[in-house]
C-alpha cells in the first residue's frame, strides 16, 4: 500500500513568511509524528498525535510552531514568522498505534529560509 | 533523558565484505526498543531492524543482525554481505514503553559507504 507522503518535497521562503508543510500517514495509522532533521541538531522530536490530539507537544522550538491533524488524517505543521534557523528537513512519521509500534516515515520536506 | 551515541561518524566497507556499525544507548528505563533506521540520499528513513529489551535473542532481518548487550547498553548493526545499495546513513534510535511519550530518540547517524 502507500507510504507516508508529505508536501511540498522542497520549499524555499524568504524570513519572515508563514508556512505549512502537510503529512498525510500511511492509510488507518492512527499516531502521526513530526521530526526536524538539521545539520547541527540531527534528527530531534517536535510532536506527536494520538488521533486528533497531541499528547506531546514538548519538541516544538518556539510558538512560532503549530501543528494540527483534522479528521485522524492529513497533518499540517505550521512555522509562523519564518527564520534562517527554521531551515531544515521536516520528517513525518505514522504508526499503527500510539505506544511502541514502529514508525514508518515519509520522504520529508525540505526547507530553506533565505 | 536518554541518550544515543553513535562513535563512527563515517565508515566504508568493500562489497561483499561485513561490516558492524557502533551504538550506545543511556536510560534508566527497563524495558524500551531500540531500532536501527537506514537514510539513503533520497532522504526516506527505512526501518532497517528492530528490538525489544525484554528480548535475549538479537534480532535479524536477512543480512542485517544485532548485537544488543543490554548490561552494557550497546546494540550494534552487522551488515553482512554489503552491496552498494546499503550506502546511506544509518541512524540508531531508542523508544521507551514509559511516560506516554512515544518518541524516537536518534543518534548523530553513520554514514556507511560500499565501495565495489
Amino acid at each position: 500500500g502507500a507510504g507516508v507522503s508529505q508536501s511540498p518535497s522542497n520549499k524555499v521562503t524568504e524570513k519572515g513568511k508563514d508556512v505549512e508543510l502537510r503529512c498525510d500517514p500511511i492509510s488507518g495509522h492512527t499516531a502521526l509524528y513530526w521530526y526536524r532533521q538539521s545539520l547541527g541538531q540531527g534528527l530531534e522530536f517536535l510532536i506527536y498525535f494520538q488521533g486528533n490530539s497531541a499528547p506531546d507537544k514538548s519538541g516544538l522550538p518556539s510558538d512560532r510552531f503549530s501543528a494540527e491533524r483534522t479528521g485522524g488524517s492529513v497533518s499540517t505543521l505550521t512555522i509562523q514568522r519564518t527564520q534562517q534557523e527554521d531551515s531544515a528537513v521536516y520528517l513525518c512519521a505514522s504508526s499503527l498505534v500510539w505506544g511502541t509500534d514502529t514508525q514508518y516515515f515519509g520522504p520529508g520536506t525540505r526547507l530553506t529560509v533565505l | 533523558a536518554q541518550t544515543v551515541t553513535q562513535s563512527q561518524p563515517e565508515m566504508s566497507v568493500q562489497e561483499a565484505e561485513t561490516v558492524t556499525l557502533s551504538c550506545t544507548y543511556d536510560t534508566s528505563e527497563s524495558n524500551y526498543y531500540l531500532f536501527w533506521y537506514k537514510q539513503p540520499p533520497s532522504r526516506q528513513m527505512i526501518l532497517v531492524i528492530r528490538q525489544e529489551a525484554y528480548k535475549q535473542q538479537n534480532a535479524t532481518e536477512n543480512r542485517f543482525s544485532v548485537n544488543f548487550q543490554k548490561a552494557a547498553k550497546s546494540f550494534s548493526l552487522k551488515i553482512s554481505d554489503s552491496q552498494l545499495g546499503d550506502t546511506a546513513m544509518y541512524f540508531c534510535a531508542f523508544m521507551t514503553s514509559q511516560g506516554g511519550s512515544e518518541k524516537l530518540v536518534f543518534g548523530k547517524g553513520t554514514k556507511l559507504t560500499v565501495n565495489p
